[in-house]
């Protein structure tokens, strides 16, 4: 199946500071992107969906400006924290669509987990 | 409002039976189906998928049954093995009309312990 790699795989971080999640897929063009959240025993809630080259669409109740996300090609989005504060802390997973599959599968990435001192 | 439910946390199976995971929904304009496997702390990995105009796709020891009228579907892992345990999540994609149609909503999951 298709490869998506994330880095890093866990950050730890003071609050205040951003940090930046990258999403690559390794072996097909991305067209479409998705950022996801989990909390703890919880679904997958999706936070964004990117698509190369434009402004990516945000869900309900996620912050743009919190959650910033740049799909600078086919093969790569990032996400950033910005002023990240405890209560981000959590497991961001990506996922990418528009492989040999025809985009209607998402191949996910391994996740990042992200704490906030 | 939950539109795709897996209503059990978690499921028990002995090495070599059969796995029977479900799944419900209510959105009727859902027209794709997944199943992903989970282990903690890693992102989810695709096992299989089914169209709405299907009711039966096949992939090994991995089957996954579509009941368009009772809104359902399962998964069935025969035989099971104790790698198989992990988080089991169901997804459907669709269920809006325009452009947002390629989300995907996901249960909560179901924990799949195969013993020994």
């Amino acid at each position: 199946g298709a490869v998506v790699s994330q880095h890093p795989s866990r950050v730890i971080c003071k609050s205040g500071t951003s940090v930046k999640i990258e999403c690559r897929s390794l072996d097909f063009q991305a067209t479409t992107m998705f950022w996801y959240r989990q909390f703890p025993k919880q679904s997958l809630m999706l936070m964004a969906t990117s698509n190369e080259g434009s402004k990516a669409t945000y869900e309900q109740g996620v912050e743009k400006d919190k959650f910033l996300i740049n799909h600078a090609s086919l093969t790569l989005s990032t996400l950033t924290v910005t002023s990240a504060h405890p209560e981000d802390s959590s497991f961001y997973i990506c996922s990418a669509t528009g492989g040999a599959g025809g985009g209607e599968t998402q191949y996910f990435g391994p996740g990042t987990r992200l704490l906030v001192l | 409002d939950q539109q795709v439910k897996q209503n059990s946390p978690s499921l028990s199976v002995q090495e070599g039976r059969i796995s029977i995971l479900n799944c419900d929904y209510t959105n009727s304009m859902f027209d794709y189906f997944l199943w992903y496997k989970k282990y903690p702390a890693e992102g989810p990995t695709f096992l299989i998928s089914i169209s709405s105009i299907k009711d039966k796709n096949e992939d090994g020891r991995f089957t996954v049954f579509l009941n368009k009228s009772a809104k359902h579907l399962s998964l069935h892992i025969v035989p099971s093995q104790p790698g198989d345990s992990a988080v089991y999540f169901c997804a459907a994609k669709g269920g809006t009309s325009g452009g947002s149609n390629y989300k995907l909503t996901f249960g909560k999951g179901t924990l799949l312990t195969v013993n020994p």
